[in-house]
């Protein structure tokens, strides 16, 4: 089983509409979870990192199932500009190493 | 906002000369990091670093690969006799340990001929 595993799509969604990403990972001790955005050759940025309590931020939210050792994120009312690939990351305690999925293409259609 | 910078950002070398790859984390950071990723694939951990030491390495890195933080500001990735597989964009991140996420360069496209 992959460290980190994402479908890599590409979800193609028109503008305005809510897309789901899921992530599950293997590990059970890790510790810290996130969502990158990488857009086409550019680096990795930070979207937020993720919680069981779950958290949002403007049209985003992810929530974490550390039972089921599942990520997922939500976004509405997307946009042109959410077009990229998102990053499921994984990361245990210790030296912080990060184990990135390998993303999932976004591509919103006008 | 505070910024990783890295130099060059993009370096042509012919197989087997030795690269150095350059990274100025952010200042107030604690861990050092060197990823890559190879065209179309995912981004991969090479090596972490902290108080002035490696503190964990994946298999990636072998001994061709070596870090350095020659003045406490730079680090460096430096890769004895480059191989064609090495090609890849490769990243440097900084965090200060807070568990907030990692702040990534944007990164040195490494093109070996």
């Amino acid at each position: 089983r992959k460290e980190v595993e994402q479908d890599p799509g590409p979800f193609n969604v028109p503008e305005g509409a809510t897309v789901a990403f899921n992530c599950t990972y293997s590990n059970s001790a890790s510790q810290s979870f996130f969502w990158y955005r990488q857009d086409c050759r550019k680096e990795p940025k930070l979207l937020m990192s993720v919680y069981s309590s779950g958290n949002e931020d403007g049209r985003f939210t992810a929530q974490l199932n550390r039972a089921s050792q599942y990520i997922s994120l939500l976004i509405r009312d997307s946009k042109l500009s959410d077009s990229a690939t998102y990053l499921c990351v994984v990361s245990s305690s210790g030296t912080y190493k990060y184990i990135f999925g390998t993303g999932t293409r976004l591509k919103v259609l006008a | 906002e505070p910024e990783v910078t890295q130099t060059p950002s993009h370096q042509v070398t012919q197989m087997g000369q030795e690269v150095i790859l350059r990274c100025v984390p952010i200042s107030n950071h604690l861990y050092f990091y060197w990823y890559r990723q190879i065209l179309g694939q995912k981004v991969e951990f090479l090596v972490s670093f902290y108080n002035n030491e490696i503190s964990e390495k994946s298999e990636i890195f072998d001994d061709q690969f070596s870090v350095e933080r020659p003045d406490g500001s730079n680090f460096t990735l430096k890769i004895r006799s480059t191989k064609l597989e090495d090609s890849a964009m490769y990243f440097c991140a900084s965090t200060d340990g807070g568990g907030y996420g990692y702040t990534f360069g944007s990164g040195t496209r490494l093109t070996v001929v």
